[in-house]
């Protein structure tokens, strides 16, 4: 079963920079569309952003909030991906979770394995 | 961006109630919807996907509805590892996916 493991959250400044990891248990995250999900403390769950594999044409897609100063890559060498996260403001602040996903009976897009999270922190 | 409107925030059950939860998408999503678990401390787990498709090893108590617009999730007996939080999510076409708001179930 696939296992992520993220890490490299932290306490930063209003205005710093932080990368986050995603490690994969699997040889084939190659082929694998990830996808970050965070939570604010005692809030819901927002979508992050999503990367496809190169395969599937490598296309990285982010929400507002975040688009231009988040960007995700991908080690698929080291089967990890990553989300380098810039210009941090306070409400960025959350658990930051990766998911693995997939497209069920062919048409479904799922994201049905998350990492535990690491938690991201941004205060003066 | 489909924006996702997700009701009641929060919702007070007994055990072997049947609960409702629902979810309004701001554009048609056709079934591109899923169900999410998550219970505190914990990441979600996936319920249901297409609308109405139960996850592997999810319970039958759980069920799934909808098209278009309009979706639930229905629980028919509630058991003591159901309390926890609910989240719909669209998948439709191009991202962004955006979750519901969430639903809190409370015994």
């Amino acid at each position: 079963e696939v296992q992520l493991v993220e890490s490299g959250g932290a306490l930063v400044n209003p205005g710093g920079s932080l990368r986050l990891s995603c490690a994969a248990s699997e040889s084939i995250f190659s082929h694998a569309w990830m996808t970050w999900v965070r939570q604010a403390p005692g809030k819901g769950l927002e979508w992050v952003g999503r990367i496809k594999s190169k395969g599937g044409g490598g296309a990285i897609d982010y929400a507002a909030p975040v688009k231009g100063r988040f960007t995700i890559s991908r080690d698929d060498a080291q089967d990890t991906l990553y989300l380098q996260m810039n210009s941090l403001k306070t409400e960025d602040t959350a658990i930051y979770y990766c998911t693995w996903d997939h497209f069920y009976s062919g048409a479904y897009y799922v994201s049905d394995y998350w990492g535990q999270g690491t938690l991201v922190t941004v205060s003066s | 961006d489909i924006q996702m409107t997700q009701s009641p925030s929060s919702l007070s059950a007994s055990l072997g109630d049947r609960v409702t939860i629902t979810c309004r998408a701001s554009q048609s999503i056709s079934n591109h919807l899923n169900w999410y678990q998550q219970k505190p401390g914990k990441a979600p787990d996936l319920l249901i996907f297409g609308a109405s498709s139960l996850q592997g090893g999810v319970p039958s108590r759980f069920s799934g509805s909808g098209s278009g617009t309009d979706f639930t999730l229905t629980i028919s007996s509630l058991q003591p590892e159901d309390f926890a939080s609910y989240y719909c999510q669209q998948t439709y076409s191009t991202p962004p996916y955006t979750f519901g708001q969430g639903t809190k179930l409370e015994i």
